[in-house]
């Protein structure tokens, strides 16, 4: 089974700064999608990022982009020139790439929550 | 604006009362999902449907129940609520084919007590 792990419950950074957050995840699958969701106060999940594992391209979003590490089966969250409205709790997940059993089942981490200091 | 919406946003109630907790989505979605998120756990599957008139267990399926009788809605019942279910809710859809990817309603927070 898939599993996704975040190892830092809760991380720091200063407004203006660079932070990388942490996930690594398990799989014997060579197709599937990894995302990073934030989760700001308001409780909304708001997608950041995507991944396809069959790109070696890291995926870029403005001021958000990845470490794709396919054999270290690593993805990294990097956020650039860090605001205070980047504060939130950040959720890595995994989704295979053929519909298992029918649907695409995702398996979210336990998630990492971010501090913005001005 | 298209999106998903889930109501109530928020609910207290006393332990052994039925609930059922409203999801509906205007994208046209094949698939959806139940989550409960609790902390320090993330995000776990309740119950999902892949299409309509189709549903599966997640994992963590007891106590819940759901029905999917068109595309647009999925509530999610507790026939019998008890205090462990206390946590906050979330609907999710995707397309179900492609480059899925999920999209989240604003949840809904629920104390049994």
């Amino acid at each position: 089974a898939q599993t996704v792990t975040q190892s830092q419950p809760e991380m720091s950074v200063q407004e203006a700064e660079t932070v990388t957050l942490s996930c690594t995840y398990d799989t014997s699958e060579s197709d599937y999608y990894l995302f990073w969701y934030k989760q700001p106060p308001s409780r909304q999940m708001i997608l950041v990022i995507r991944q396809e594992a069959y790109k070696q391209q890291n995926a870029t979003e403005n001021r958000f982009s990845v470490n794709f590490q396919k054999a270290a089966k690593s993805f990294s969250l990097k956020i650039s020139d860090s605001q205070l409205g980047d504060a939130a709790m950040y959720f890595c997940a995994y989704r295979s790439g053929g519909a298992l059993g029918g649907t695409y089942k995702y398996i979210f981490g336990t998630g990492t929550r971010l501090k913005v200091l001005a | 604006i298209a999106g998903i919406t889930q109501a109530p946003t928020s609910q207290i109630l006393a332990a052994g009362r039925r609930m059922t907790l409203r999801c509906t989505q205007d994208m046209r979605h094949n698939a959806m999902y139940w989550y409960r998120q609790d902390l320090g756990l993330g995000l776990r599957l309740i119950h999902y449907s892949n299409t309509a008139g189709t549903t599966g267990k997640g994992e963590v399926p007891d106590g819940y129940s759901v029905s999917r009788a068109n595309t647009d809605d999925f509530p999610l019942t507790l026939a019998s609520a008890v205090p462990s279910q206390t946590s906050v809710y979330f609907c999710a859809s995707s397309a179900g084919h492609g480059a899925d990817t999920q999209y989240f309603g604003p949840g809904t927070r629920l104390t049994v007590l």
